[in-house]
């Protein structure tokens, strides 16, 4: 079955530590996207990546981190910089970047302990 | 960046009611995408639009474009429990290092009463 694959589900977040989300898709798309969602708000991108080896900041880049060394994968990084990092965060692919649908994962819920 | 109002925020109806959410925009638009998201889930892309005036249906629903790109409703018929949960549109950025962008409205909650 192709798709996205988010882990983990739940995770935790103490005081001052980073964490890293896991994205990975298998539907051989060259875009993937990393979007945070906070309850009854829209979504809003944090980071986008449209090739490997290349990715742009989103509107709130702020406290986080990306990369994208491999075609399939694009982990995001929340680091002890971001203040408020309790939200859902969803993970998406596209086949390219314009007027194509994006395919989301099932999402990462953080929570500070 | 590119800014989309969306209403209502919340819309209850009893089942067997239409529906309809809309999304406006300030500056014309190459094109709209609508997406659902059932609660606990994530958002499944619904439709695209592209041509001025376009309108298509998918079963119940039915997905609008206005003539001057501007704006977009999504109507759904005799609403049923099954289609509870969250509408967005998604509008993109155009040109210069934001292509491929694209913003989401805030989207509408609605709830369906048996």
């Amino acid at each position: 079955d192709g798709g996205i694959t988010q882990s983990p589900k739940y995770l935790f977040r103490k005081e001052g530590q980073n964490v890293t989300l896991s994205c990975e898709q298998n539907l051989n798309h060259d875009a993937m996207y990393w979007y945070r969602q906070d309850p009854g708000q829209g979504l809003r991108l944090i980071y986008y990546s449209q090739i490997v080896n290349d990715f742009q900041k989103g509107d709130i880049a702020e406290g986080y981190s990306v990369s994208r060394e491999k075609k399939e994968s694009f982990p995001l990084t929340v680091t002890s910089a971001q203040k408020n990092p309790t939200a859902f965060y969803l993970c998406a692919s596209s086949i390219g970047w314009d007027r194509v649908a994006q395919h989301f994962g099932d999402g990462t819920r953080l929570s500070i302990l | 960046g590119q800014q989309v109002m969306q209403i209502p925020q919340y819309q209850h109806v009893q089942e067997g009611e239409d529906f309809t959410t809309y999304c406006n925009s300030s500056t014309t638009l190459s094109n709209i995408q609508w997406y659902k998201q059932r609660p606990g889930g994530h958002p499944v892309f619904l439709i695209q639009l592209v041509k001025s005036g376009e309108v298509k249906k998918q079963k119940r629903l039915t997905f609008q474009f206005g003539e001057a790109k501007k704006n977009s409703s999504l109507h759904i018929t005799a609403t049923q429990t099954t289609d509870v949960g969250t509408y967005f549109c998604a509008v993109p950025n155009a040109g210069g290092t934001s292509y491929g962008k694209l913003t989401f409205g805030q989207g509408t909650i609605l709830t369906v009463h048996p």
